[in-house]
């Protein structure tokens, strides 16, 4: 089977660090992708990891390690706008389809 | 581009109705996804096309359900007779190969079964 593990909810406050954490347990493996989706809209691309390491992208990161099935997604000098739901996905073989873990949501408070 | 343009925005049917959704992916995008997203399950694969033609319909819950993509600028999603089991945000997706940029999703379509 096929099971993507993230915690439900997480909080922090303006200008912390968080890092939510994202287990797989999947068929193969062929890149593991992060997205984020505010309350009532679509989610948007934020990642991707397909070999070990850390991806940096301006105030967020996302690391890999795919001998544990792991990766965690780091949110730096948080602002109340990264308030959303943080959705971690896996594709398990090349051309085949994203599958979704069921989401953290975040909220940020001042 | 105008991006993954999905309607209606918004439907409200009564159970036992058709309902019909709408998705036009990205000119160029080979790839087109629907998902279903509900609190209690996430979002859900239900079905993908690659270049028009279906590869995956396994998430498909029930024979209720059908889709269809008759050309690269357009794909329905087919409920008939609906449910409120049905009741949820129905997303439309696509991509340029299954590369690093993931997927675009259309703002979805919110379906309540009454």
């Amino acid at each position: 089977g096929q099971n993507i593990d993230q915690p439900t909810e997480m909080t922090a406050t303006e200008g912390a660090i968080v890092q939510i954490n994202c287990t797989y347990q999947t068929s193969g493996f062929n890149g593991l992708f992060w997205y984020q989706q505010h309350a009532g809209e679509a989610p948007t691309f934020l990642s991707y990891n397909v070999l070990d390491g850390l991806e940096e992208k301006g105030r967020f990161s996302s690391f890999l390690s795919r001998s544990k099935g792991y990766s965690y997604l780091l949110l730096k000098e948080l602002q109340m706008k990264d308030s959303a739901s943080y959705l971690c996905a896996v594709r398990n073989q090349a051309g085949t389809a994203l599958i979704f873990g069921k989401g953290t949501t975040l909220s940020v408070s001042s | 581009d105008a991006g993954v343009i999905q309607s209606p925005r918004h439907e409200v049917t009564e159970m036992g109705q058709e309902v019909t959704l709408r998705c036009k992916p990205i000119s160029g995008h080979d790839y087109l996804f629907w998902y279903r997203q509900t609190m209690m399950r996430g979002l859900e694969l239900l079905i993908y096309f690659n270049n028009n033609v279906p590869i995956d319909d396994s998430g498909m819950p029930e024979d209720r359900f059908s889709a269809k993509m008759p050309n690269a600028s357009f794909s329905t999603l087919k409920i008939q007779p609906s449910e409120p089991r049905d009741s949820a945000v129905y997303f439309c997706a696509s991509s340029m190969g299954q590369g690093r940029y993931g997927y675009t999703f259309g703002s979805g379509t919110r379906l309540t079964v009454v």
